[in-house]
């Protein structure tokens, strides 16, 4: 899996939108960008993932750059409850995955 | 999104004893499931992969012996740890994936361990 780098925390106001940015500049052809969020003593979550075009489901937008060595997760309307660590993986085997350290996101009132 | 469900979501157990972990795929079938472990304020671990109908495969510097992965069916994953340890407490995850190698992979629960 390639390696990424992720800021350590970040805070965001509720109702605002939530950027977390994610370095992958070795990322290969054929690997894709999943998102994860584990909230504290839980299983991680499954967010988002894609391949090179930009991707939108219920939960968030993934943007990822047309040279594929960095991306993007919106959280559009972030509430309390997204307050979690968020994990940037870039991998060919979902599942199969490295975690590092990801993003501490805090959503405060 | 698909449902992973591990059980016990805790269990205690006395050192040298030996825990069962089970990991279901609750709405799909899947055919490979992964193992992780996770100590506190660190990040998820990779332990082994685990192949319905096959031996699982495990990362560099899991004891095969000590923790056993058993994947009889499509939809169930077992994690036994053998004479366990109080360092082998620690949080461990499960996850599946539903379908091709890059769809998505869903986690259960986690199962926190104590071994006292």
């Amino acid at each position: 899996d390639a390696k990424t780098t992720q800021p350590p925390s970040m805070d965001c106001a509720e109702g605002r939108a939530a950027n977390l940015p994610c370095n992958h500049s070795t990322i290969s052809g054929n690997e894709y960008v999943y998102w994860y969020r584990q909230i504290h003593s839980q299983g991680p979550q499954y967010i988002i993932h894609g391949l090179k075009n930009n991707e939108t489901n219920e939960m968030a937008s993934l943007i990822i750059t047309e040279d594929r060595k960095s991306s993007t997760l919106i959280l559009p309307h972030a509430t309390l409850r997204d307050t979690a660590v968020y994990y940037c993986i870039v991998s060919v085997n979902a599942g199969k995955s490295t975690f590092g350290d990801g993003t501490t996101l805090t959503v405060k009132p | 999104g698909a449902v992973v469900s591990q059980h016990p979501s805790w269990v205690i157990c006395k050192s040298g004893t030996s825990v069962k972990i089970e990991c279901r795929s609750l709405d799909f079938q899947a055919t490979t499931m992964f193992w992780y472990r996770q100590f506190p304020k660190q990040s998820l671990m990779l332990m082994a992969t685990s192949n319905e109908g096959s031996k699982a495969t495990y990362e560099q510097g899991v004891e095969k012996d000590k923790f056993l992965i058993n994947h009889a069916s499509l939809t169930l994953s077992t994690l036994t740890v053998t004479s366990a340890h109080p360092e082998d407490s620690s949080f461990y995850i499960c996850s599946a994936r539903r379908g091709q190698k890059n769809t998505e992979a869903f986690f259960g629960q986690g199962t926190r361990l104590t071994v006292v």
